[in-house]
């Protein structure tokens, strides 16, 4: 079982949809979790950064972590076309340097 | 364009083959990182350096791979003797200072293939 489980979609949605996006993870010790927007043949480029537990809201993006239930979220309002990218969650143990990801959902927002 | 600069951008070379890639950190970033990311997959860590000293290689790195961070300032990653399963996404990010949870900034990769 991998650390970080996040479902590749695809998923597809109508412009100025609600979306929402997800991933789970087993290890407890994560404190530092990132929402990453990917561009196709592109590096990754932060969106969302949270520490612990609670939300996050930049604009028309929220995160949320639930640590209890080792499930975090990011939602995006009034999706917009430009939005269309492969999304990736990352998190992190305190004390450690590496960034663990998901796997990444891949999302297209149709006009 | 003060990112991170990842230099060749794409890499096709012949199975067998070494490969060098250079990576350009952050002005004054002194946390590097290499990871690699396969088609479909998330990326996944491969090492760590803080300024030149190389802290932490996962078991990705296998002996066919050495990462060098020589004045702590820009990397080189090499491969050496190739395998078409090294194909891939090859990332450099840099992180600031020492203080604990600072954003990681990722380059734009690049991208190899083993034919």
């Amino acid at each position: 079982q991998k650390e970080v489980e996040q479902d590749p979609g695809p998923l597809s949605v109508p412009e100025g949809a609600i979306v929402s996006l997800n991933c789970t993870y087993s290890n407890s010790a994560f404190q530092y979790f990132m929402w990453y927007r990917q561009y196709s043949r592109k590096g990754p480029e932060l969106l969302m950064y949270t520490y612990s537990s609670g939300n996050k809201e930049d604009g028309r993006f929220t995160a949320q972590v639930d640590k209890s239930s080792k499930y975090i979220s990011l939602f995006i309002r009034d999706s917009q076309p430009s939005d269309s990218a492969t999304y990736l969650c990352a998190m992190s143990v305190q004390g450690a340097q590496k960034l663990v990801f998901g796997q990444g959902t891949r999302l297209t927002i149709n006009p | 364009d003060t990112g991170v600069s990842q230099d060749p951008r794409h890499k096709i070379t012949k199975r067998g083959q070494n490969v060098t890639f250079r990576c350009d950190p952050i002005s004054e970033h002194n946390r590097l990182y290499w990871y690699r990311q396969t088609l479909g997959q998330g990326p996944e860590f491969l090492t760590y350096f803080q300024n030149e000293a190389q802290l932490e290689k996962s078991r990705l790195l296998s002996d066919r791979f050495s990462a060098e961070r020589p004045k702590g300032s820009f990397s080189t990653l090499e491969i050496q003797r190739t395998e078409q399963g090294d194909s891939a996404m090859y990332l450099c990010a840099s992180r600031p200072g020492l203080r604990e949870g600072s954003e990681a900034f990722f380059g734009q990769g690049t991208r190899l293939t083993v034919v």
